[in-house]
Formats: C-alpha cells, structure tokens, sequence
C-alpha cells in the first residue's frame, strides 16, 4: 500500500534560514507525490508536485522539493524562511485517490 | 474560476440533529473527494466520488454518514443524527481525472461544524 511519512510533527526556524520538512513515501510503482500547505483557519492549498522528470520541483511561494528515488524522500526545502511560512505543511502520494502525512507545524521566528 | 466552494462555513448545532454540509466542485473537475480534520485523528478522507459515482466510502465513520452527489456540480455530506464527536472540519476537494493523468487535487475552504 502507498504511504507517506512525515517524521516531524514541528519544525522551527529562524527567518531569513533555511527550511526542510521531510517526507518519505513507500509506493509500488512510480510515485506521484505532492505538498501541501495549510493557514490557519484555510483549506489546504496545492505548492508543488513531482510526476516525472527534473528530481527538483519548483513550486509556489519559493518553496521547492526534491525527489530522491534512492532515499524515497521528498523533502520539501525554501532558501530562506519567511515568518508567513508558518503554516501546517502535508505531503502526500497519489494512488486512486491522494494519501496525506500526518503533517509538519513549521514556525518562523523573526 | 472561484474554487471549490463550500457552505456553510460554519455550523453550530445541537446533538441528535441533523446536518448538512454542500460543495460545488470546481466546473470541469469529475472526481471530487470529502475530508474531516480534527486535532486528534488529522486529516481523513471520508468518501470520493468519480463522474458522480462513490468509489470508495471506506472512511465513512458510520452509518450516520452520508454522502450524495446528485450531479457533477454539487455534493452534500449528511450526518443524522449528529453527535459532539463529529466536531470537525469537513474539506471538500475536487480533481480532473482522466486516463493516466495526474492532476492537482484543490480543497474547498471548509465547514467547521461544532455539535454541542
């Protein structure tokens, strides 16, 4: 069965540094994954998907991922952190239907 | 285009009642998918539907759930009767699937229902 993991139920950073929020996934097949954000009080917006091809994916908002087929990983990593980044962060894989992680809270600290 | 649409935003209502809660998918979109978030249990997805069809409702809680979808344009969520255990936000989502494409799922707003 498809699976997503995200191994950080918070992350903490300080602005103007460097973000990841990991996931890893186990899929049978060829994974179709995805991010996702969520603000307070909001419906979960769409950043990012990898189908196939280049292994990073640029996405909204500056964020990007990359996709390590060798890890399963599809960490989810922006230059550098804005305070309005803080927000529920899900990653998920597609099969029928989409399965998410249990989410990432990152904070950004001014 | 105005998104995935939901209503009532908000709902307040007491047990043992009935509740309703709508979406109007995005025009063009065929699948269209309900979700329940709680603090507790995370995101769930409850019931999807393919060009109005239930294909899998294996996360309906209980026969107290409901999910219709009359036609591509409109969905409704039913649960009766209501219980303070149903106090959740309820997402509604919807995607163009078609053959071996991998489209974007976009989510509606929500309806944050609280049973007292």
């Amino acid at each position: 069965a498809q699976s997503v993991a995200q191994p950080e139920d918070q992350v903490n950073v300080a602005e103007g540094n460097p973000l990841t929020v990991k996931c890893t996934y186990s899929v049978s097949g060829n994974p179709y994954l995805f991010w996702y954000v969520q603000y307070p009080n909001r419906g979960l917006q769409f950043l990012l998907k990898y189908i196939t091809g280049d292994n990073l994916v640029k996405g909204s908002y500056g964020f990007e991922a990359e996709f390590n087929k060798s890890q399963t990983s599809f960490h989810l990593k922006k230059p550098s952190a804005l305070v309005s980044d803080s927000a529920l962060y899900f990653c998920a894989v597609r099969d029928s239907k989409l399965i998410f992680g249990a989410g990432t809270r990152l904070a950004v600290h001014p | 285009d105005a998104g995935v649409i939901q209503s009532p935003r908000h709902e307040v209502t007491e047990m043992g009642q009935e509740v309703t809660l709508r979406c109007k998918p995005i025009s063009g979109h065929n699948s269209l998918f309900w979700y329940r978030q709680t603090m507790m249990r995370g995101l769930e997805l409850l019931i999807y539907f393919n060009n109005n069809v239930p294909i899998d409702d294996s996360g309906m809680p209980e026969d107290r759930f409901s999910a219709k979808m009359p036609n591509a344009s409109f969905s409704t969520l039913k649960i009766q009767p209501s219980e303070p255990r149903d106090s959740a936000v309820y997402f509604c989502a919807s995607r163009q699937t078609s053959g071996g494409r991998t489209d974007t799922q976009y989510f509606g707003p929500g309806t944050r229902l609280t049973v007292l």
